[in-house]
């Protein structure tokens, strides 16, 4: 069964830190870039972060560009994000999420778009004194 | 890229059509000409689902009822027949370039 499974969320103080997992079977996880999107109450979804299959190359949002990062260990087929310095306005759910799909054959890479797929149930992140 | 949807809210009459509208801030067609955005579905207390991917291609286990269309700037998400479990909040979002955004969200409710 293919899936991606979140934890970590729990209450944390402003201007502390957490760091969030995302556990993926049934694929080829480290086939795969990543991403973590959150959902704040009274307001829409919010794209935060994306990993290439390999790690080496990472994407912010402004909104948190500074703060968090975004991580992987496909040995381990866990994704992660450490945020820093967490504000009120970080309270949200978050949610990892599947992406584009990497092959490679012989000396070329071919990359496969079929939407952000797969989802996890989400964690949720209060942040508040 | 800003993506602006309209309506933010839409009651729906079950078995009657919905429409909607999503607006990017630049071109989302791609060279390769497919269109870079999706639509996703949040129903009450699940995660979100993917409907719509590239514009107009279906997701996989997503009813035929569901429709994506447009290109360039203006997108639109159409439901032929909106049944009881449609809803919940409707986004667009758009993969050409990171940071990807998301519209504001659509939230779709049973008259």
């Amino acid at each position: 069964q293919v899936q991606l499974v979140e934890s970590g969320g729990t209450l944390v103080k402003p201007g502390g830190s957490l760091r969030l997992s995302c556990e993926g079977s049934g694929f080829p996880f480290s086939d795969y870039y990543l991403n973590w999107i959150r959902k704040t109450p009274g307001r829409g979804l919010e794209w935060l972060s994306s990993i290439r299959p390999g790690g080496g190359n990472t994407y912010y949002a402004d909104s948190v560009g500074g703060r968090f990062t975004i991580s992987r260990d496909n040995a381990r087929n866990s994704l992660y994000l450490q945020m820093d310095n967490l504000r009120a306005e970080d309270t949200a759910v978050y949610f990892c999420a599947r992406g584009t799909q990497t092959l490679v054959r012989g000396v070329q890479m071919y990359y496969h778009y079929y939407g952000l797929d797969v989802w996890g149930q989400g964690t949720t992140v209060i942040v508040s004194s | 890229i800003m993506m602006t949807q309209s309506p933010l809210s839409l009651p729906v009459t079950p078995g009657e059509p919905a429409s909607i509208s999503c607006r990017s801030g630049q071109s989302l067609l791609h060279t390769n000409g497919y269109n870079y955005v999706d639509w996703y579905l949040q129903k009450p207390g699940q995660s979100p689902q993917l409907l719509i991917y590239l514009g107009s291609n279906r997701a996989s286990g997503v009813p035929d009822r569901f429709s994506g269309s447009g290109s360039g700037t203006d997108f639109t998400l159409k439901i032929s027949r909106v049944e009881a479990e449609d809803v919940g909040v409707y986004s667009c979002m758009q993969v050409l370039q990171t940071p990807y955004t998301f519209g504001q969200g659509t939230k779709l409710e049973i008259k």
